[in-house]
């Protein structure tokens, strides 16, 4: 069974500019929720999704979205990206409404400059 | 709220040493609680995780845990350190309904020779 993928694995932006990152959790599972893990933050809550309804969203400004797809593909999009958003993102996919058990992609490293 | 409290930002022990990492949450429903493993560069990797049930629990590698209620720690040990296992290790929790997971800051394990 293939695991979470994450696309791309790096990124680097320019300040200002937007980026979409991409999320496919494994077969079958349908709650997809995305952290961001930074060295001074650690890691943090970014949103979940369960059929395509976002359920719950962390503190952050409204600069960061997200959306889930029938298929439970996720994708996350940050606009007018700074410098302090330069961070590892991370998607993990459970299988059930419930976080019984969280399985985590690679991540994507997303440089701003 | 809840809350996971790691103590210890790094922990040291020579190759065949016990391991010991220290996990305390704070929860006023029962939690789930989890130990994640990251290599560099990489996602977290899930070891072990707590829902309901036996209270101690075995995980990959050689690892396990225990819930104590009473103490409200999750401590994550290894009875004999390998190399390979020098990496960062995440608690986490969450509870019904929760939807998400919230971290511990991360302790990261040493292996000497």
């Amino acid at each position: 069974k293939a695991g979470v993928t994450q696309t791309p694995r790096y990124l680097i932006k320019t300040r200002g500019q937007q980026v979409t990152l991409s999320c496919s959790p494994i077969s079958g599972h349908r709650s997809v929720s995305w952290y961001q893990q930074t060295p001074g933050q650690g890691l943090q809550f970014l949103f979940e999704y369960f059929s395509e309804t976002q359920r719950n969203k962390g503190n952050f400004p409204g600069r960061f979205s997200g959306r889930q797809f029938s298929n439970s593909r996720s994708e996350m999009n940050v606009s007018t990206l700074e410098l302090g958003d330069s961070a590892l993102y991370l998607c993990a996919s459970s299988p059930r409404g419930e976080l019984r058990e969280a399985f985590f992609g690679q991540g994507t490293r997303l440089t701003v400059v | 709220a809840q809350s996971v409290t790691q103590l210890g930002s790094h922990v040291s022990v020579s190759e065949g040493a016990l391991v010991l990492l220290r996990c305390n949450y704070s929860s006023s429903v029962p939690p789930y609680l989890f130990w994640y493993v990251q290599y560099p560069n990489q996602g977290l990797q899930l070891l072990l995780k707590y829902t309901t049930g036996a209270t101690l629990v075995k995980g990959i590698n050689g690892f396990e845990a225990e819930f104590k209620k009473s103490e409200t720690s999750f401590h994550l040990t290894k009875p004999s350190a390998h190399m390979s296992d020098a990496a960062e290790y995440f608690c986490a929790g969450t509870h019904t309904g929760f939807q998400k997971l919230v971290f511990g800051t991360g302790t990261r394990l040493l292996v000497s020779p």
